[in-house]
């Protein structure tokens, strides 16, 4: 499978704990994206890495967030200190230099009870 | 307020011809997507269309734009059971950063 890849699928945790999630993006893209998505709304844009760098990050990514892509190649997110809003589709996606067509993964299912 | 918007639901019966609309917001918009979201899946990127261009077509999908009234739609020609599911409109200025509709439910019976 060449596709986006995301782990875990679901996410079960309890309210105050850290979670983190891993994408693996299609290999070569070097654009890498974090989306979320609630129950009934589209996706919501969070960050943006081109390389290493995350050269974007949305007002949605409230300090409790952090997003790393350390060799350019996979990347993860971390929330700390889960809150029940948290709960929702995190979605990863990836493209290759100017492509505008942006790929996604079947996303992690996150429930904070 | 909202910077894309779709209807949120459709049903057709199989056969039938499908048409989704999108408004946008945007002006600036330089590439408007469709996605397709099946249940408890991610999006699978269904077509896009630059701003300059006012039609795309591609086997039963046809995008049409109109710029001046920032209005898209997707139609879907011969809609068959398996094209139920979740339709995304979405715009971006350029490096992907998607702005998202709601989504619009199409259900189709056969």
């Amino acid at each position: 499978d060449t596709g986006v890849s995301q782990d875990p699928r679901h996410k079960i945790t309890k309210r105050g704990q850290n979670v983190t999630f891993r994408c693996d993006p299609i290999s070569e893209h070097n654009r890498l994206y974090w989306y979320r998505q609630t129950l009934g709304q589209g996706p919501e844009f969070l960050t943006y890495f081109q390389n290493e760098a995350q050269l974007e990050k949305s007002r949605l990514l409230s300090d409790r967030f952090s997003a790393e892509r350390p060799k350019g190649s996979f990347s993860t997110l971390e929330i700390q200190r889960t809150e029940q809003g948290d709960s929702a589709m995190y979605l990863c996606a990836s493209t290759q230099g100017n492509n505008e067509k942006l790929f996604f993964g079947s996303g992690t299912q996150l429930s904070v009870l | 307020g909202e910077d894309v918007e779709q209807s949120l639901f459709l049903s057709v019966r199989e056969g039938d011809s499908s048409v989704i609309n999108c408004t946008y917001t945007d002006s600036s918009s330089t590439y408007l997507y469709w996605y397709k979201q099946e249940p408890g899946a991610g999006l699978q990127l269904l077509t896009y269309i630059f701003s300059n261009m006012d039609m795309k077509q591609d086997q039963r999908l046809t995008v049409l734009l109109n710029k001046k009234d920032k209005h898209l739609s997707l139609r879907i020609a011969d809609t068959q059971t398996g094209d139920s599911a979740i339709y995304f409109c979405a715009e971006s200025q350029g490096y992907s950063t998607l702005t998202f509709g709601k989504g619009t439910m199409l259900l189709v019976s056969p």
